[in-house]
């Protein structure tokens, strides 16, 4: 299996554009969250999914929208873009919220809005 | 608020040497805590994962022991290699919803 996958690797944006980072999983896993990683911040959260249908805020949700219609996959919508949103964003998931259970990274989009 | 903490932000070692990577958390209600490897422009690489009721976990050379009740954790390397080098994360699992929070990260350089 493929584990957790991310589309696109790159993009770059204009101020005030919209775009989907796409993020698939193909392990039946039940929760999904996405992050974004900032040179000095660490790791951040910004939305995570319990299963399909429901989601919910994580710590940086402003300016992010996010929907889980499948279990597979956890599209990220960025609305109107700012340079503030600049990031590498990884999605994750897990076999369940929660527990013992690992969570597993895709290998992240690198966004930059100008 | 949980906080996580790592020490030392950069590590450089000769190769062939052992070596103990520091974590530590504000707030002992954590489900598990997890060690993670990121290589430069890479995503992050699950390396072991300590339950709460666990004391350490043990892959290869790597070992991860975790004290809740001080709020610490160490990841132990035996024997560190180049292939070693990367930056490594750690972070706590707290609630239900299973979110993690993350440390910044030690980043670690071993010498040929």
């Amino acid at each position: 299996n493929a584990g957790v996958t991310q589309t696109p690797k790159f993009q770059v944006l204009k101020t005030g554009q919209s775009m989907t980072l796409q993020c698939a999983q193909d392990m039946n896993h039940e929760y999904m969250s996405w992050y974004r990683q900032d040179p000095g911040m660490g790791l951040r959260l910004i939305h995570y999914s319990v299963g399909a249908g429901i989601t919910d805020q994580g710590e940086v949700p402003n300016g992010y929208n996010v929907s889980r219609s499948t279990t597979e996959d956890f599209p990220l919508r960025l609305l109107s873009a700012a340079p503030s949103q600049t990031s590498v964003y990884f999605c994750a998931s897990s076999l369940l919220a929660g527990g013992p259970y690992e969570q597993y990274f895709g290998p992240g989009t690198r966004l930059t809005v100008t | 608020k949980q906080e996580v903490t790592q020490i030392p932000a950069a590590l450089s070692v000769p190769e062939g040497e052992n070596l103990v990577l520091n974590c530590s958390f504000t707030d002992s209600a954590i489900y598990n805590l997890q060690w993670f490897r990121q290589d430069p422009g890479k995503g992050l690489t699950s390396l072991l994962l300590i339950q709460s009721s666990q004391r350490e976990q043990t892959s290869g050379r790597l070992n991860a022991s975790l004290d809740k009740s001080s709020g610490r954790s160490t990841l132990y390397i035996a024997a560190s290699q180049p292939g070693d080098s990367a930056t490594y994360l750690c972070a706590v699992s707290r609630g239900s919803q299973g979110n993690l929070i993350f440390g910044k990260g030690t980043k670690l350089s071993v010498k040929p």
